[in-house]
């Protein structure tokens, strides 16, 4: 079965400093991926997705992620924080099936030190 | 246009009662699904439907049900509240060509069952 596991629960980083949160996935095709991002008290909101081609991804707010396929991960990374990207972030990846729903990790909490 | 719109925002419920949590959208998608969010879980898909007049349990349906009548809404119905279901519920709808569309997310439903 799918699964998605993003091992880091809290990082704390200083404002400027470079991000990188992990994701790694369980899937046996070439998967769908997602990194959402969730402010508190909001809904989520798409940073940015892989589906084939150019494994370096480009999102929204400056965001990035690799695709490492012999590493089953899709981490998102972000050269230098800025106190508003304090959030939760949620990597995903596409179900089987024909639903198409997606299979989330647990998140990753940011927060950002000034 | 709004999106996914999603009422109520808040809700305190007592154990055995019963309530709808209504969600609309406005972009003409076909899928929709209805997700849970616990804390340090990620989100967890409860139903989805294909279309109007196609529903399918996803991965946590015990006690809850679905309907959807119209393309625009996708109600989710709790029948006999348990503390159980405390969550964040939020309604998901995608554009049909695939499973790499993007989900938007409605603003999500904080439900309480004490």
């Amino acid at each position: 079965a799918q699964s998605v596991t993003q091992p880091d629960i809290h990082i704390t980083v200083s404002e400027g400093a470079s991000l990188e949160l992990r994701c790694n996935y369980s899937y046996g095709a070439t998967p769908y991926l997602f990194w959402y991002v969730q402010s508190p008290g909001q809904g989520l909101q798409l940073l940015l997705k892989y589906f084939s081609g150019d494994t370096l991804v480009q999102g929204i707010k400056g965001f990035e992620a690799e695709f490492k396929r012999s590493q089953s991960s899709f981490n998102l990374r972000k050269p230098s924080v800025h106190w508003s990207d304090a959030a939760e972030y949620f990597c995903a990846v596409v179900g089987g099936g024909s639903q198409g729903n997606l299979i989330f990790g647990k998140g990753t909490k940011l927060s950002v030190k000034p | 246009n709004a999106g996914v719109t999603q009422t109520p925002k808040f809700r305190i419920l007592k154990i055995g009662q019963s309530m709808t949590l209504q969600c609309t959208q406005d972009m003409n998608h076909n899928y929709m699904y209805w997700y849970r969010q616990d804390p340090g879980m990620g989100l967890k898909l409860i139903y989805y439907s294909v279309g109007a007049g196609i529903t399918d349990k996803g991965e946590v349906p015990n006690g809850y049900n679905v309907s959807r009548s119209t393309t625009e809404d996708f109600p989710l119905r709790l029948e006999l509240a348990a503390p159980s279901q405390t969550s964040v519920y939020f309604c998901a709808s995608r554009a049909s060509g695939g499973a790499v569309n993007e989900q938007f997310f409605g603003p999500g439903t904080r439900l309480t069952v004490l």
